[in-house]
């Protein structure tokens, strides 16, 4: 049980262009997601916390406007990075909180997306 | 400001090999504490985790860690390692009256027969 996925697990995009990432709990209703960037050999760095039906809670130095959060649904959240370059080149993973937990630190975390933008 | 460190990038041991990885945290109060591994395409999966009670802790795949307050340590222990057991560890807490966690940098392990 607790499965996330997250669509698609490789992309390519050409600078400028922008692209969407799905993140799905698959058997379970999740009212909070998290977006993570992970750089080669480094560590998860949050991005932002998505709340099914409100804004997303972006953390400090994070661009609301490059990285646009919506969780419209109890099972889909998804982050669009707009007008991409290739700094934005990146794995981004996607996390979300149990549902059996009155805890939000125990999240499971989706197989990650790898973002190319040449 | 809460913090984890990982002090090892990348460890290798041999197959059978007793294993520890090692995890130090800053943190004010009593830590939420956890374990993670991430492998090639696929997704953190939680090995274990602390929140409190008896400070050795058992985790799947014959992992388990122990809690030192007075070192401010969370060591991830296995006594012998086999070859699936290569991967990208994470050692990672809870940041206090929030939803979210702090990662370290990550240890690799690496798995010769």
């Amino acid at each position: 049980g607790a499965v996330v996925s997250q669509h698609p697990s490789w992309v390519i995009c050409k600078s400028g262009t922008s692209v969407k990432i799905e993140c799905r709990s698959l058997d379970f209703q999740a009212t909070t997601m998290f977006w993570y960037r992970q750089f080669p050999k480094q560590s998860l760095m949050l991005m932002a916390t998505s709340n099914e039906g409100s804004k997303a809670t972006y953390e400090q130095g994070v661009e609301k406007d490059k990285f646009l959060i919506n969780h419209a649904s109890l099972t889909l959240s998804t982050l669009t990075v707009t007008s991409a370059h290739p700094e934005d080149s990146s794995f981004y993973i996607c996390s979300a909180r149990s549902p059996t937990s009155g805890r939000a630190y125990e999240q499971y975390f989706g197989p990650g997306t790898r973002l190319t933008v040449t | 400001a809460q913090s984890v460190t990982q002090p090892d990038i990348h460890i290798t041991v041999s197959e059978g090999a007793s294993l520890e990885l090692r995890c130090n945290y800053s943190y004010g109060a009593t830590p939420y504490l956890f374990w993670y591994v991430q492998s090639p395409g696929q997704g953190l999966q939680l090995l274990l985790k602390y929140f409190s009670g008896d400070t050795l802790v058992q985790g799947i795949k014959g992992f388990e860690a122990e809690f030192k307050r007075s070192q401010s340590s969370f060591n991830l222990r296995k006594p012998s390692v086999h070859w699936s057991d290569a991967a990208e560890y994470f050692c990672a807490v809870g940041v206090y009256n929030t939803d979210k966690l702090i990662f370290g940098t990550g240890t690799r392990l690496q798995v010769f027969p």
